[in-house]
């Protein structure tokens, strides 16, 4: 593994499902994100995790959790899916949470909620 | 309110120079980041400005004044695979991202 893998690439899922999107890194960063992308809109940060063991709610968490055990992985859960839900999301990892820290991005993971 | 401001679409010819501008509002400011993203694929980072002035970096160069909540993104020697959507996201006090939606450019020979 190099830099951050997301699993899985696309999901079609019926409204009321779970869902856990998977994140891991291999950077040994200690901030990792979860941004969902729509189309107009710019990246929303969903939930944060600025070291492992503490996570933190971003712009729009609602219908979202996160858990952050390790260093390496940052799985994203949707408790019971809805059609809002339907979007790009994006898993990503800095090394520190101070002002110059780059965050770099996963592949994504394109979710459809029927 | 925070918010982020940069034009849905620019077009430019290969071989020219385009400038991507963008306006910022946030709580706190940590920081100007710009990315590239092709069509399906995630973010990459381009550049970070903090201080005022223009940061060089190749054919890419970025442009920060604080005083105006304003910086641009400046592409020079415009080639076919510039094309993509340019992000630009400012840092809060909370060191957090507050991004725009991004700026489609289209590059056309």
């Amino acid at each position: 593994i190099a830099g951050i893998t997301q699993a899985p690439t696309s999901q079609i899922l019926a409204a009321g499902r779970r869902m856990t999107l998977r994140c891991t890194q291999d950077m040994r960063h200690n901030a990792m994100y979860w941004y969902r992308q729509d189309l107009g809109l710019g990246l929303r940060l969903i939930h944060y995790s600025n070291t492992a063991g503490t996570t933190g709610k971003g712009e729009v968490p609602d219908g979202y959790s996160v858990s952050r055990a390790n260093t390496d992985d940052f799985p994203l859960t949707l408790a019971s899916a809805v059609p809002s839900q339907t979007s790009v999301y994006f898993c990503a990892s800095s090394s520190g949470t101070g002002s110059y820290n780059e965050q770099f991005f996963g592949p994504g993971t394109r979710l459809t909620v029927l | 309110g925070q918010n982020i401001d940069q034009p849905t679409e620019m077009t430019a010819t290969e071989g020219a120079i385009v400038q991507i501008n963008c306006t910022y509002q946030t709580s706190g400011f940590n920081g100007l980041f710009w990315y590239q993203q092709h069509a399906g694929e995630a973010p990459t980072f381009l550049s970070y400005n903090v201080l005022d002035g223009l940061e060089e970096k190749g054919r890419f160069s970025s442009f920060l004044s604080r005083s105006k909540g304003y910086s641009y993104l400046l592409l020079k020697e415009l080639q076919m695979k510039d094309s993509a959507s340019y992000l630009c996201a400012a840092m809060d006090s909370n060191y957090q991202l507050i991004w725009g939606a991004g700026t489609k450019l289209i590059i056309k020979p």
